[in-house]
């Protein structure tokens, strides 16, 4: 079945810089497009960014405002978010998700169990 | 930004009880409208599509509807495990956007 599994959060401080990943298993990945949503603690569900399945295409929430890149390998089965000049406000759990039919995204059918990303000092 | 208004925001229901939440956009999506289900420390989970698409393995007690801005959630016969967060979300346009939530408890 579809398993998705995200890993590279932590500890950071302001200013800092990570490399979320999201391991994929299960289905044809490179049919897939695929996208990040974040939960801040206490807070609901945002969108962040997709990424076509072939990684040609890409969207962002305005509010990333260019410190967040999407990308793919699809010949590893991975997406990653690359996350620079971390703030305060980005301190939330992470979650990859997979569009829900191939080559479409309007909703997500599958997701991750998150990984966790702090921003303090 | 399309916004989209949850109401309630938390909800007190018994196992067997009838519950519905309803979800407003702030403009015109036709039925591009999804609703997700949420437990602390779990993956979310796909429950509703394109506003009354049943997702496979979701049962049936669960049901969508609605078009334009306003749609409902509606769940028949509660079962324990269907307490948990809920959340609708667009994807008219980018970007997508999320209701706050309704959080649904035991009373």
């Amino acid at each position: 079945q579809v398993h998705l599994v995200e890993s590279g959060g932590g500890l950071v401080k302001p200013g800092g810089s990570l490399r979320l990943s999201c391991a994929a298993s299960g289905f044809p990945f490179s049919d897939y497009y695929m996208t990040w949503i974040r939960q801040a603690p206490g807070k609901g569900l945002e969108w962040l960014s997709y990424i076509s399945n072939s990684g040609r295409y890409t969207n962002y929430a305005d509010s990333l405002k260019g410190r967040f890149t999407i990308s793919r390998d699809n010949a590893k089965n991975s997406l990653f978010l690359q996350v620079n000049s971390l703030r305060a406000e980005d301190t939330a759990v992470y979650y990859c998700a997979r569009g829900g039919v191939p080559t479409s995204i309007n909703w997500f059918d599958s997701w991750g169990q998150g990984t966790l990303v702090t921003v303090s000092s | 930004d399309i916004q989209m208004t949850q109401s309630p925001s938390s909800l007190s229901a018994s196992v067997g009880d009838r519950v519905t939440i309803t979800c407003r956009a702030s403009q015109h999506i036709s039925t591009f409208l999804n609703w997700y289900q949420h437990k602390p420390g779990r993956a979310p989970k796909l429950l509703i599509y394109t506003a009354t698409t049943l997702q496979s393995g979701v049962p049936s007690r669960f049901s969508g509807s609605g078009s334009g801005t306003d749609f409902t959630l509606s769940i028949n016969i509660l079962q324990p495990e269907d307490f948990a967060t809920y959340y609708c979300q667009q994807s008219y346009n980018t970007p997508y956007t999320f209701g706050q939530g309704t959080n649904l408890e035991i009373k």
